[in-house]
């Protein structure tokens, strides 16, 4: 079974500090994703990569950051943090079956980190 | 926008009862998946149906896909209390490779 494990389930911090969230999958997954999650607004993408030093932006890239530096490990990090990124983060992973198309496999997702910005 | 969005926002059934929830999106699609996720966890794959296909089961779980309406229904036969969570539709449109867009889900609640 595919195991994404994020390092924290709850992290309380201050705004201004620098936030790091981090991701390991266990299954040799190509593609990584970060998705915030709020009450309405349903999964928002982050960041995403296909690939070990990729990175591409999602569509609320603003105030984050990634890195990507070995196959199994994807990193949030909150550069400046702010009310508004308290949220649930969530990572997910899945294979690439030919060229990078992300719809066409399941994706699998962590716990998800309840971040709280005071 | 959202591109899928599920009807109803919540639903409350008696155990025993079917549970049909719908999502409707606006672009054409390769593919369309269902998820689930339970209070305060990650969500978790159910069903992946592609374009082509017009209904996929899975156990206890109905999916179906109609290209023409732009619409998907998911259907649990026999609810069970194990089934109360909150159900999203995810959509891989031709427009963009690069993601698959979530809906805001239903959240359905199994009475015993």
């Amino acid at each position: 079974d595919v195991k994404v494990t994020q390092s924290s389930r709850y992290l309380v911090k201050r705004t201004g500090e620098k936030v790091f969230l981090e991701c390991v999958q266990d299954m040799d997954h190509e593609n990584m994703f970060w998705y915030r999650q709020d009450p309405g607004l349903g999964l928002r993408l982050i960041y995403f990569s296909y690939d070990v030093k990729m990175k591409e932006k999602g569509d609320i890239p603003e105030g984050y950051s990634v890195s990507r530096e070995k196959k199994e490990r994807f990193s949030l990090i909150l550069e400046s943090a702010s009310t508004n990124q308290t949220s649930m983060y969530l990572c997910a992973s899945s294979p690439r079956r030919g060229p990078p198309r992300f719809g066409n496999q399941p994706q699998h997702f962590g716990d998800g980190t309840r971040l709280s910005i005071l | 926008s959202q591109q899928g969005e599920e009807d109803p926002q919540a639903l409350s059934i008696q155990e025993g009862e079917n549970a049909t929830m719908n999502c409707s999106y606006k672009t054409s699609i390769n593919n369309l998946q269902w998820y689930r996720q339970n209070s305060g966890r990650g969500l978790v794959h159910l069903i992946l149906i592609r374009s082509n296909e017009r209904e996929k089961h899975s156990g206890r779980l109905r999916v179906t896909l109609d290209t023409s309406k732009k619409s998907s229904s998911l259907l649990i036969t026999a609810s069970r209390a194990a089934d109360t969570a909150s159900y999203f539709c995810a959509t891989d449109p031709y427009s963009s490779a690069s993601k698959i867009i979530f809906g805001s889900g239903t959240r359905l609640s199994i009475r015993p």
